[in-house]
């Protein structure tokens, strides 16, 4: 059975503080590590596809990155509109091809 | 505007009562899902579709049915509503290739009293 644990849950940042989500994930067969951002009220929406261990993406002040285990979002400069949820989903080998998701980083940055 | 459409947004229901969300998506997308949202849970697999006329259980399916008559649209019905299943409800769409992600509606929030 796949899994996913993000860390922390939640995360209070200054504007400016650079800092790091965490995704831990087990999966039969990684096909792919997704990244989205929820805002409140609204539905997820896609930020990176990750495929392979050594695999970075890079989109404004958002770097993401895969190991064989894990997987962050680098939040470098953060401003306060980066303030949402950010969740973490891995897609595995099944015939299901269903994403599992992690429960979520709640990210705050305040001015 | 292309993408995943939901309706309605929001619904109260009684325990005991009936009612069905709608899903549709113009992306011609082959996979479609239906996903549960409660706090500190994550989001859940209620149910999906790899195809018109087909349909599959996911994690938490109990309670729920769903039908998928049109390629376009996936239906989720919740036949005798429960307090349990007060959530949010989002539905999902991606093309066949394992290179994509998601493609997620807005949700409906649903409160059964």
């Amino acid at each position: 059975e796949d899994q996913v644990t993000q860390s922390p849950e939640a995360l209070r940042l200054q504007e400016g503080e650079s800092s790091s989500l965490n995704c831990s994930y087990t999966v039969s067969g990684l096909r792919g590590l997704f990244w989205y951002r929820q805002d409140p009220g609204k539905g997820p929406e896609f930020l990176f596809t990750l495929y392979s261990a050594g695999e970075e993406k890079e989109k404004e002040r958002l770097k993401a990155t895969l190991t064989k285990k894990e997987s962050f979002l680098h939040i470098t400069a953060p401003k306060p509109e980066d303030s949402a949820t950010y969740l973490c989903a891995v897609q595995g080998d099944t015939g299901r091809r269903a994403l599992t998701f992690g429960s979520g980083t709640r990210l705050q940055v305040q001015p | 505007n292309a993408g995943v459409t939901q309706t309605p947004k929001f619904r109260v229901l009684k325990t005991g009562q009936s009612m069905t969300l709608l899903c549709a998506q113009d992306m011609n997308h082959e996979y479609m899902y239906w996903y549960r949202q409660d706090p500190g849970m994550g989001l859940r697999l209620i149910h999906y579709s790899v195809g018109e006329g087909t349909t599959a259980k996911g994690e938490v399916p109990d309670g729920y049915n769903v039908s998928r008559l049109k390629k376009q649209n996936f239906l989720l019905g919740l036949e005798s509503a429960a307090p349990s299943q007060t959530s949010v409800y989002f539905c999902a769409s991606k093309s066949a290739s394992y290179y994509y992600g998601y493609t997620f509606g807005s949700g409906t929030r649903l409160t059964v009293v």
